[in-house]
């Protein structure tokens, strides 16, 4: 099966921008999601369909995908925005069911300064 | 308002069974395909199983195959995980998950995404 690559932890410090990358062979035909998760918390998503965000998701958050590679970027990085992201996309690796089988990267901790 | 509700999670030990329900609402739960998730104790997601609306049509991650099944009933609005001999390591928090697709053209979406997500419930394989 397919796989998505991503840092375990990045941080940065309150106010910046940061970048969170996944990688992966399925990015290169399919979208990607990311989502948000809080200790004790169900996963939200934060960016669908490589740059959409759901109403309710502050625009400080924007996503982008090229080749094999999916970006989420937080613009003005807020305390609250501390988190595990985690990228998602569509397994394109199964030649009788591409996209039906999904994957999950391994989640970036984000720690704000 | 849209929500998903899971239950069913417990202590169990290894070699049983054990069905997980989510109760969906809110929204017209017969047209949605459906996910489970699960998350370990301090890991990441993984994708455990998909079914789609007409409720014949379902995918398995390759851990859990001929192991879980996947199931819904659209007249009680809800959606079924029955898992199967039992592992240690299928201890995980379980979620439940509505797809929404946009951007659709025939049958082929470019944005497939998971949202809401229930609350979870934890399941603990353990001798």
């Amino acid at each position: 099966s397919s796989e998505l690559t991503q840092d375990p932890a990045v941080s940065v410090a309150l106010g910046q921008t940061v970048t969170i990358t996944c990688q992966g062979d399925s990015l290169r035909t399919y979208s990607t999601n990311w989502y948000q998760q809080k200790p004790r918390q169900a996963p939200v998503v934060v960016i669908y369909g490589d740059n959409n965000r759901p109403s309710g998701i502050p625009d400080r958050f924007s996503g982008s995908r090229s080749g094999n590679t999916a970006s989420l970027t937080i613009t003005g990085t807020q305390a609250e925005d501390e988190a595990d992201y985690y990228c998602n996309s569509r397994d394109s690796s199964r030649q009788w069911s591409s996209g039906h089988h999904w994957v999950f990267g391994g989640g970036t901790k984000l720690t704000v300064l | 308002q849209v929500q998903l509700v899971e239950s069913g999670g417990g202590v169990v030990q290894p070699g049983t069974s054990l069905r997980l329900s989510c109760v969906a609402s809110g929204f017209t739960f017969r047209t949605h395909a459906m996910h489970w998730v699960r998350q370990a104790p301090g890991r990441g997601l993984e994708w455990v199983a998909v079914i789609w609306y007409d409720g014949d049509t379902k995918y398995y991650a390759d851990s859990v195959k001929g192991q879980f099944s996947i199931s819904r009933d659209d007249s009680k609005n809800t959606l079924y995980l029955q898992m199967d001999s039992l592992r240690v390591e299928d201890t995980a928090v379980y979620y439940c998950a509505r797809e929404n697709k946009r951007d659709c053209d025939g049958g082929n979406c470019y944005s497939v995404w998971l949202d809401p997500w229930g609350q979870g419930t934890l399941v603990t394989v353990s001798s």
